[in-house]
């Protein structure tokens, strides 16, 4: 019940193109679902979050989609560039910061 | 400039060695955590500290130790009795244990050889 499942495990996108990421999990509780960036080396960065009162969150060409009857989020990167290249992750928490669960990961490759 | 430094980057460690990972954070964030991660897993949460002098185990906690003695700072010590050491280790601090406020050091890659 404390998983969160992430999906494809690698995506490759032509520049230009829309990516997409998939999450999916089960406990009911959560009620705060993150995405993180992170390049190789480093580590990962706050990209975008939403709570499940919405259904679709929008900061510049990322925009998370919420679908709480599915208990099912996805990340969406419009106009996809190269230096979106790196590995993402989907996260879910419900009872503070200690208990944030991590999806497994995407390794994104944008093709130029 | 506020943030999380870890130090070394890079550690190489014998086996039986205990070593210890640094993390100093200057955002006056009260909440410290430890993660691992692994090539094509998510983080995994080792420790946390919410406030000094206090910490608690996360969910792989077996063959690790922390200490809080200041704010700032919150080491991991890597013990020989972590069976499978060879990772990359992240630190990160939050204010209180709000989750939106989280924010992740660059990391130190540990090996063991």
């Amino acid at each position: 019940q404390q998983q969160v499942k992430q999906s494809p495990q690698s995506l490759i996108v032509q520049k230009g193109g829309i990516s997409i990421i998939n999450c999916a999990y089960e406990n009911t509780a959560f009620d705060y679902f993150p995405w993180y960036q992170q390049f190789p080396g480093k580590g990962p960065a706050l990209l975008i979050a939403i709570r499940p009162d919405v259904s679709e969150k929008k900061e510049g060409r990322f925009t998370i989609s919420f679908n709480k009857s599915a208990k099912q989020f996805s990340l969406h990167i419009m106009d996809s560039q190269p230096g979106d290249s790196a590995t993402y992750f989907c996260a879910a928490s419900g009872q503070g910061a200690q208990k944030l669960v991590f999806g497994q990961g995407t390794r994104l490759t944008i093709n130029p | 400039d506020g943030g999380i430094t870890q130090s070394p980057k890079y550690l190489f460690r014998k086996e039986g060695q205990n070593v210890t990972l640094s993390c100093e954070q200057n955002l006056n964030h009260d909440a410290m955590y430890w993660y691992r991660q692994d090539p094509g897993q998510g983080l995994r949460l080792i420790y946390y500290s919410q406030i000094v002098n206090d910490f608690q185990k996360g969910d792989i906690a077996e063959g690790y130790s922390v200490s809080r003695e200041k704010k700032e700072s919150f080491p991991l010590t890597v013990t020989s009795a972590q069976k499978n050491p060879t990772a990359f280790y992240l630190c990160a601090s939050s204010i209180d244990l709000f989750v939106g406020s989280k924010f992740f050091g660059p990391g130190t890659r540990l090996t063991v050889l």
